[in-house]
């Protein structure tokens, strides 16, 4: 079965340093990797999404991620972080063979301070 | 456009008792999944729902039941109440299922067992 490991729960950091928040997955077939964003008292909001193609993908709000196939993971970046990224980050994976819905790892929240 | 919206937004009931949650999809989006967010296990798929038939069931007992409508709105029960199943129920829409589009979520509902 599908897996999605973030490897941290909570990453503090100041305001303008960059901040990377990981992801690793378990499976070797192809998936499709996703991030969301859950600010307080919210739903889940689509960061951005790997389906195929280029390694590096581009979501809002200046948050990009890589694709790294070979070390099965799905890392997040953002080179300045700003007081208002403060929130809840979820990776998720689908299996699009089996048709699977959203697999979720259990969430990094990020803590921006000044 | 309007977004996914869940009906209560919270919830009070006790031990014994069941419950009716809703949702209602974006418009023209056809399928409908369901979740459970606590702070211990996070994220965990529930069902998902397409052309008013269930595709997917997470690992809940069967207490946990779900349906869709024609107009693609979906309610979900939980029968007979346990503490523990005290969480956010967070619903979200796409166009189709699939795992490659991307899912809109709800606010989610809030339920609290006594």
């Amino acid at each position: 079965a599908q897996s999605v490991t973030q490897l941290d729960s909570q990453v503090p950091v100041f305001e303008e340093a960059p901040v990377e928040l990981r992801c690793n997955y378990s499976s070797s077939v192809s998936v499709y990797l996703f991030w969301y964003v859950q600010y307080p008292n919210q739903g889940l909001q689509l960061l951005l999404k790997y389906l195929s193609g280029s390694t590096l993908v581009k979501g809002i709000n200046g948050f990009e991620a890589e694709f790294n196939k070979s070390q099965t993971s799905f890392h997040l970046r953002k080179p300045s972080v700003h007081i208002s990224d403060t929130a809840e980050y979820f990776c998720a994976v689908s299996d699009p063979q089996a048709g699977t819905a959203l697999i979720f790892g259990k969430g990094t929240t990020l803590s921006v301070s000044s | 456009k309007a977004g996914v919206t869940q009906t209560p937004r919270y919830l009070i009931k006790t031990r014994g008792q069941q419950v009716t949650l809703s949702c209602s999809p974006i418009s023209g989006h056809r399928s409908v999944s369901w979740y459970q967010q606590t702070p211990g296990q996070g994220l965990q798929f529930l069902f998902e729902y397409f052309s008013e038939t269930q595709r997917n069931k997470g690992n809940f007992p069967g207490r946990f039941s779900g349906r869709q409508f024609s107009n693609s709105r979906s309610e979900m029960n939980v029968s007979t109440l346990e503490l523990g199943d005290s969480a956010l129920y967070l619903c979200a829409s796409s166009l189709d299922p699939g795992g490659y589009n991307e899912q809109f979520f709800g606010p989610g509902t809030r339920l609290t067992v006594l």
